[in-house]
């Protein structure tokens, strides 16, 4: 039973146009959301969180969207550069109880 | 500047031995936990430690036990390694406030188990 969903295996943008990466959720007592990236060879790395108090965050080219009433978040990456080219993790916690991960979405930037 | 570290990148053991994956981290962060990362599962949780000596079952714990003697190392075992347990192992550990449930990795181990 996947609590979190990420159901684009992978996703393919130009270099300076805008990634969207989607997340679903079903547990309703998730409040607190992150976003992990991976590079091969490397342990995932904090990316940007947004709490369930809120519905956007933004730092630099990365905002994450959050729509409680649909269980759904995104990632934007806003212009994309082929550096960016990684996998992408979703992650949710419940009142400070342990994370739980999406199966994580391959982003590549074509230059 | 903040580090986890796991003891190696590569491991090849064969079925039925006893593999230990070691992790240090030096932010004297409270919780340490093991993953591990399959293609299409992502990232599934095996055990997680909130203080020294305490650890508690994740989402799949079955066929490994761990060990947290000191506050910075915590240790996975697989006590009889299997095929299915080859897979990329990673360890984080987080300060443990709620609301900043912020994990840091390490580079993961690669294990296969031939």
């Amino acid at each position: 039973d996947q609590q979190v969903k990420q159901n684009s295996p992978s996703l393919s943008v130009q270099e300076g146009r805008i990634s969207i990466l989607n997340c679903d959720y079903t547990n309703s007592m998730f409040d607190y959301f992150l976003w992990y990236k991976k590079y091969p060879a490397e342990g995932p790395t904090f990316l940007i969180s947004i709490s369930s108090i809120k519905d956007k965050n933004e730092d630099g080219r990365f905002t994450v969207f959050l729509n409680k009433s649909a269980k759904h978040l995104s990632l934007h990456i806003v212009p994309s550069q082929p550096g960016d080219s990684a996998v992408y993790f979703c992650a949710a916690s419940a009142q400070g109880n342990k994370l739980v991960f999406g199966a994580g979405t391959i982003l590549r930037v074509k230059s | 500047d903040v580090k986890v570290t796991q003891s190696s990148r590569y491991l090849v053991k064969r079925t039925g031995e006893k593999v230990f994956l070691e992790c240090v981290q030096d932010m004297d962060h409270e919780n340490m936990f093991w993953y591990r990362q399959d293609p299409g599962l992502g990232l599934r949780l095996i055990y997680f430690s909130y203080d020294v000596k305490m650890k508690e079952k994740g989402d799949i714990p079955e066929g490994y036990s761990v060990s947290r003697e000191k506050k910075e190392r915590f240790s996975l075992i697989l006590e009889s390694a299997s095929t299915n347990q080859t897979s990329m192992y990673l360890c984080a550990s987080s300060l443990g406030v709620i609301g900043n449930e912020k994990l840091f990795f390490g580079s993961g181990t690669q294990l296969s188990v031939l």
